[in-house]
């Protein structure tokens, strides 16, 4: 597509449920970021796909937190048993290349909001 | 660890006067730097890139920043700010060499207000 899509673009939740955010990224874009903002702060790396594996996960604040590209394209950022304190905007973006020169010039989603109650 | 400081949290400047936007980054070697946009309900916007070469870079909207090795510093201009210039700012840096990856460090950013 033309640009970085991501749905659901809010979220609200109960505490302890399951929660899926979807990412599609521009066409040909072989490398996906997934950073988390929450209010007041500057977004946060989580993790990085190159094509369909994940190349640095070193962001996932913990074991509740995954997230697959199993095509190589869209990816799907999973929350188990969500917490008040995973309320964030969750921010995809997507690059050219994995690495290397340009690498990092991203282009980013208007993000999924979730509110956890 | 590396680390960007954006000292100023808010920002309000009336239309037409310029602005600047301070950032410092923490770093052994020169990272790339970046320059980012975000209005409410939108994503992202790169403004303006820095990673090698001439340290006055110029990007989009009439933006510029100035980097200084000294200082490490990368500062964020605009001669004349307009009203749709009213936005959050954000300083980032990436990590050159073999940790080349879109993987960035961001700052908490700068709420800039323009007032009529």
């Amino acid at each position: 597509g033309a640009g970085v899509s991501q749905t659901p673009s809010n979220k609200v939740t109960e505490k302890g449920k399951y929660v899926e955010l979807r990412c599609d990224p521009i066409s040909g874009h072989t490398a996906l970021y997934w950073y988390r903002q929450s209010l007041g702060q500057g977004p946060e790396f989580l993790i990085y796909f190159q094509g369909t594996g994940a190349a640095d996960d070193s962001g996932l604040p913990n074991d509740r937190f995954f997230a697959v590209r199993p095509e190589g394209s869209v990816s799907t950022l999973k929350i188990q048993r969500t917490e008040r304190g995973d309320s964030a905007v969750y921010l995809c973006a997507s690059s050219l290349i994995g690495t290397g020169y340009g690498a990092n010039v991203l282009t980013f989603g208007a993000g999924s909001r979730l509110t956890v109650l | 660890a590396q680390s960007v400081t954006q000292p100023d949290i808010h920002i309000t400047v009336s239309e037409g006067a310029s602005l600047e936007l301070r950032c410092n980054y923490s770093y052994g070697a020169t990272p790339y730097l970046f320059w980012y946009v975000q209005s409410p309900g939108q994503g992202l916007q790169l403004l303006l890139k820095y990673f090698s070469g001439d340290t006055l870079v110029q990007g989009i909207k009439g933006f510029e920043a100035e980097f200084k090795r000294s200082q490490s510093s990368f500062n964020l201009r605009k001669p004349s700010v307009h009203w749709s210039d009213a936005a959050e700012y954000f300083c980032a840096v990436g990590l050159p060499g073999s940790s080349n990856t879109g993987k960035l460090i961001f700052g908490q950013g700068t709420t800039l207000q323009v007032k009529p």
